[in-house]
């Protein structure tokens, strides 16, 4: 079946430091890939996408590439601010859906960015 | 638009009782996704709508738990005789059709005592 493996958190950093949370999928054919982030007491929020193999997707200085070779969609960010603090999820839609488009997630990567 | 919509935010029910979410979501979007998502785990999938028709519930969704979404506008999802593992923050999201961007609500956290 389809999944999405993330690395454990938490990930503790200092603000400014370098972000990468790691996240692989297993699934056939060619899903979609996806970063959300849930901040406190928020519902989640799409932060970036990829679609085909070899996209980058970026926002908000965030930015992950779309790796077929390696099954992977690792979440990067070159200097973490307080703010990015949140719950990243990585997650997948199959190719085949068969109508329907729903998500596969990781079990989250809670972020804490210290001054 | 403000989004997709969740009430209640928070419901405390004693087991045993039944109790039921609501979900408003962004309009003309013509699918909406319910989920639940349990401490320190991602959301998981528990059934689906296009338009008035449900397309497609996990196995995750047990016969006490039923969903519908009457005119094809707002969603609602009950859960009879609730059970201490039915404790869960339930998500609904909501998309404009295949393809597109799922729009996520805040949730509707159950605590069953």
């Amino acid at each position: 079946g389809n999944s999405v493996t993330q690395m454990e958190g938490p990930v503790t950093l200092s603000e400014e430091a370098f972000l990468t949370i790691n996240c692989t999928y297993t699934a056939t054919g060619y899903p979609s890939l996806f970063w959300y982030v849930q901040y406190p007491g928020e519902g989640l929020q799409l932060l970036l996408k990829a679609t085909k193999a070899d996209d980058k997707g970026s926002n908000k200085g965030f930015e992950a590439t779309y790796r077929k070779e390696t099954t992977s969609f690792h979440l990067e960010k070159g200097s973490v601010q307080v703010s990015d603090s949140a719950v990243y999820f990585c997650a997948l839609i199959p190719s085949f859906t068969g109508g329907g488009n729903k998500l596969t997630f990781g079990t989250g990567t809670q972020l804490k960015v210290e001054l | 638009d403000t989004g997709v919509s969740q009430n209640p935010r928070h419901k405390i029910t004693k087991r045993g009782q039944n109790v039921t979410f609501r979900c408003d979501p962004i309009s003309e979007h013509n699918r909406l996704y319910w989920y639940r998502q349990t401490l320190g785990q991602g959301p998981e999938f528990l059934t689906y709508f296009q338009n008035e028709a449900q397309l497609e519930k996990s196995r995750l969704l047990s016969d006490r738990f039923s969903a519908e979404r009457p005119k094809g506008s707002f969603s609602t999802l009950e859960i009879q005789r609730t059970e201490q593992g039915d404790s869960a923050m339930y998500l609904c999201a909501s998309s404009f059709g295949l393809g597109t961007d799922a729009f996520f609500g805040q949730g509707t956290r159950l605590t069953v005592v």
